[in-house]
């Protein structure tokens, strides 16, 4: 099925960087989804955005609803260990089919 | 602990075999999602149930089909299955039919062998 491109794929940082992440696709969506997998889990709900342009903080997350409906980013400020671990977006249409992201594994190293 | 709970965690089968997998959602939800991962296609949304009747489809082969029972909990059923179904296997499940705020199960981890 259609995937949404995501990028990284992978990104090493030291304790307390700031990451970024985002997500792009050809098609529009209603709602815009971050989770966070840990190994052996299912993932978890992050942060969901549900307008063009709207702005959601989850603490140090921060994620963004593109203009477009086409796009998203998620920020990690000031990142800590427990960070570690594959992030996801995912796009829903109105009629709750979605499609995910390959994934951003990220490494926090002490 | 998401209060989503998957049975069984392990199950290892032969190809051309029928395997059910099943889930009890929250508490209180009423829509139950299932979904695919595998390392080559990533995470996949299979199909949605909502108090009981389809919802919504998404990537579901012919050869999988799910129902969800008058106590909100879902079974997928698995046949003819071929190596490539190995793959770890989630039930999701939401309050309301809308399925923003889902709640995913620690997940089947299906092995075909």
């Amino acid at each position: 099925g259609q995937q949404l491109n995501q990028s990284p794929q992978s990104m090493f940082i030291q304790e307390g960087e700031d990451v970024s992440m985002n997500c792009t696709s050809s098609s529009i969506f209603n709602t815009w989804l971050w989770y966070k997998q840990d190994p052996g889990e299912g993932p978890v709900l992050l942060i969901a955005l549900y307008k063009a342009g709207e702005l959601t903080s989850n603490g140090r997350l921060t994620a963004q609803f593109g203009i477009t409906r086409k796009d998203s980013f998620l920020n990690i400020s000031a990142s800590i260990p427990s960070d570690v671990g594959i992030y996801f977006c995912a796009g829903q249409w109105e009629n709750n089919d979605m499609r995910f992201g390959a994934g951003t594994r990220l490494t926090v190293k002490p | 602990d998401s209060g989503v709970t998957q049975t069984p965690k392990h199950l290892i089968t032969a190809t051309g075999q029928r395997v059910t997998l099943r889930c009890s959602p929250r508490s209180g939800d009423l829509s139950v999602y299932w979904y695919q991962q595998s390392l080559d296609q990533g995470l996949q949304f299979l199909i949605q149930y909502y108090n009981g009747e389809e919802r919504a489809k998404g990537n579901i082969l012919e050869r999988f089909s799910a129902q969800q029972f008058p106590d909100l909990h879902s079974e997928l059923n698995l046949s003819s299955l071929e190596l490539g179904d190995s793959a770890l296997y989630f039930c999701a499940s939401s309050v309301e039919g809308t399925g923003n705020e889902q709640y995913f199960g620690p997940g089947t981890r299906l092995t075909v062998t």
